[in-house]
């Protein structure tokens, strides 16, 4: 069955622009996690989204960051005026409620 | 002090080897363990999933849990070069909330 896919795959983009990443889950997944893995380190949890709502958004890292998800599908990862430091790649997860997290391949974002 | 320590390498061993992997963390209501592998420019699979104290085999690969020392570790028996990855561990608390906490991640290369 099909994965967590993530898109772009890669993204370059200037500091000040705004980007959007995508996350489909697997199907029938209710929890989905946003992580972010800097070079060389570990991966940082950012927010976590059961259905359709956020319970946790404790790890965005400031304001500029958001996130929605709609239903139990696609959510999107906003990142505003993007800055230097948000260079990373942005891993998506989803998990039936919260069991095994089944990640995607990521996106790998460059800022310029 | 960070949450979860992780030795960050590289290590690098011969075909056939056995490799050790740990981890230690601080935080005492840990209670789900996990190792995943990440190959580069991929996202993180996850190799093997522990509740508590214990341990836990799935082919060439063993996962042992020690809650009273605050350590984990993931033996590799009969190393591969298919192994060359770099090793996560991470664990989350018991209860709904179910984001993850991981180490920075060991990179390992088994040379044939």
């Amino acid at each position: 069955g099909a994965g967590v896919s993530q898109s772009p795959s890669n993204k370059v983009t200037e500091k000040g622009k705004d980007v959007e990443l995508r996350c489909d889950p697997i199907s029938g997944h209710t929890a989905l996690y946003w992580y972010r893995q800097r070079l060389g380190q570990g991966l940082e949890f950012l927010i976590y989204f059961q259905g359709n709502s956020a319970p946790d958004k404790s790890g965005l890292p400031s304001d500029r960051f958001s996130a929605e998800r709609t239903g139990e599908s696609v959510s999107t990862l906003t990142i505003q005026r993007t800055q230097q430091e948000d260079s990373a790649v942005y891993l998506c997860a989803s998990s039936l409620a919260t069991d095994t997290q089944y990640f995607g391949p990521g996106t790998r974002l460059t800022v310029l | 002090q960070k949450e979860v320590e992780q030795d960050p390498g590289p290590l690098s061993v011969p075909e056939g080897a056995i490799v050790s992997l740990n981890c230690t963390y601080s935080n005492s209501a840990f209670q789900y363990f996990m190792w995943y592998r990440q190959y580069s420019r991929k996202g993180p699979e996850l190799l093997m999933y522990t509740y508590s104290s214990g341990n836990k085999e799935d082919g060439r690969f063993t996962a042992q849990v020690d809650k009273s020392s605050k350590y984990i570790s993931l033996f590799i028996r009969d190393s591969q070069p298919s192994d060359s990855a770099t090793y996560l561990c991470a664990m989350r608390y018991g209860g709904s909330q179910g984001n993850l906490i991981f180490g920075k991640g060991t990179k390992l290369s088994v040379k044939p």
